[in-house]
């Protein structure tokens, strides 16, 4: 079975641009989880998805991140404009709906705002 | 708020050794605690959870260890390799039981031959 594919793999950007990210979780997983990495940081939940719902959005830092899961397949999570501090790696993770189950993870987009 | 501790410094061993790895936390009461392993450049890797009511898990080489009074985990990497050389990762459950995990920044371990 396929894992979770994360595109792009790198970003770099200049402050005060746009990007969008974007997570294919696992077939048949309706659990996604958005988590972003800061360098020297722990690895932060952003926000979960419950199918096409946003299930919890406490982590969103900021009304600059717009995240989406249209159909309930794959996520994209937009930042605009993007700010020097929103540099990171951004991991998303999928799971099936029993809360049971292990979360499986993506290599991650590392995003890099100049 | 929860906090969790895990040792900044690399651990280095030979090869053929068992492996400790340390996992504290404080503020907190976790339901579960889970160990993930991460290799550069690639995302975390789920391994094992332990239950608060469980005090050993083993999956193959590997063993948890989760003392609630001591708020502390211990993972074990039994006859180490230089395959199993990568960064370790603790997490708690969320506040509330929530399966959402909160994690420690990790513990990079290297086994030499």
């Amino acid at each position: 079975e396929a894992g979770v594919t994360q595109f792009p793999s790198h970003s770099v950007i200049e402050k005060g641009q746009t990007v969008t990210l974007r997570c294919d979780p696992i077939s048949g997983h309706d659990n996604l989880y958005w988590y972003r990495r800061v360098m020297g940081k722990e690895i932060k939940f952003l926000l979960h998805f419950v199918k096409e719902s946003k299930q919890d959005e406490s982590g969103m830092p900021n009304n600059r991140f717009l995240a989406e899961r249209t159909g309930g397949t794959y996520s994209t999570l937009k930042v605009q404009p993007a700010e020097l501090e929103d540099s990171g790696v951004y991991f998303c993770a999928s799971s099936p709906i029993d809360s049971n189950q292990p979360q499986h993870f993506g290599d991650g987009t590392r995003l890099s705002i100049l | 708020s929860q906090k969790i501790e895990q040792n900044s410094e690399a651990l280095n061993i030979q090869e053929g050794k068992t492996a400790t790895l340390t996992c504290n936390y404080t503020n907190y009461s976790p339901a579960y605690l889970q160990w993930y392993r991460q290799d550069p450049g690639r995302g975390p890797v789920f391994l094992l959870l332990i239950r608060e009511n469980e005090k050993e898990k083993r999956k193959e080489r590997l063993k948890v260890t989760f003392d609630t009074t001591l708020k502390q985990s211990l993972f074990h990497i039994t006859a180490s390799q230089p395959a199993d050389s990568a960064t370790y990762l603790c997490a708690l459950d969320g506040s509330g039981g929530s399966y959402i995990p909160t994690f420690g920044r990790g513990t990079s371990l290297i086994v030499h031959p």
